[in-house]
């Protein structure tokens, strides 16, 4: 199994311009959301998904949009960058979220710098 | 709302002291706890779950406990070596979804 692997590993934008963070897993995870993670601070989540065709929003969830087609892959859509997007901006999938035996597995990170 | 603290943000000792990270958090109600280690510039490694019906989990020489009515969570590191160094973070499973600490920094001098 790969795990949670994510592309691009670094990304430089311009303000303005937009991209779209790839996440993928090959555990059969219902669950799968994002995080950002900022120098001093813990990590934040920015959107997560409950199974396909299912997202809902974490607490940063401005300037960025998700979709779940597929069980195996939810990309994180940045619309128009600024440079408060600058981050490392990690994937994570588990089996569920409401269970006490899950554990969340995570993505290499991308870090993305927004000029 | 969920909050979770780690004491202190920073921490270094010499090599092959035991050592005690610290976390804490508000709300009991809590499905698990995680606690990962983070190496400068690198991704997250999972070191321990606790279930919210466990007391402790060990692996190797790492010890991590868990006191749900006093909202704590502590992982211990036995023999500590310069390998251990990095940051480790917790983060409380709550309300679906995970809530995180800002990690401690550990240093371990030769």
């Amino acid at each position: 199994n790969a795990g949670v692997t994510q592309t691009p590993k670094f990304q430089v934008l311009k303000t303005g311009q937009s991209m779209t963070l790839q996440c993928a897993q090959d555990m059969n995870h219902e669950y799968m959301s994002w995080y950002r993670q900022d120098p001093g601070m813990g990590l934040r989540l920015i959107h997560y998904s409950v199974g396909a065709g299912i997202t809902d929003q974490g607490e940063v969830p401005n300037g960025y949009n998700v979709s779940r087609s597929t069980t195996e892959d939810f990309p994180l859509r940045l619309l128009s960058a600024a440079p408060s997007q600058t981050s490392v901006y990690f994937c994570a999938s588990s089996y569920s979220i409401g269970a006490s035996y899950n554990e969340q597995f995570f993505g290499p990170g991308t870090r993305l710098t927004v000029l | 709302k969920q909050e979770v603290t780690q004491i202190p943000a920073a921490l270094s000792v010499p090599e092959g002291e035991n050592l005690v990270l610290n976390c804490s958090f508000t709300d009991s109600a809590i499905y698990n706890l995680q606690w990962f280690r983070q190496d400068p510039g690198k991704g997250l490694t999972s070191l321990l779950l606790i279930q919210s019906s466990q007391r402790e989990q060990t692996s190797g020489r790492l010890n991590a406990s868990l006191d749900k009515s006093s909202g704590r969570s502590t992982l211990y590191i036995a023999a500590s070596q310069p390998g251990d160094s990095a940051t480790y973070l917790c983060a409380v499973n709550s309300n679906y979804q995970l809530i995180w600490g800002a990690g401690t920094k550990l240093i371990i001098k030769p």
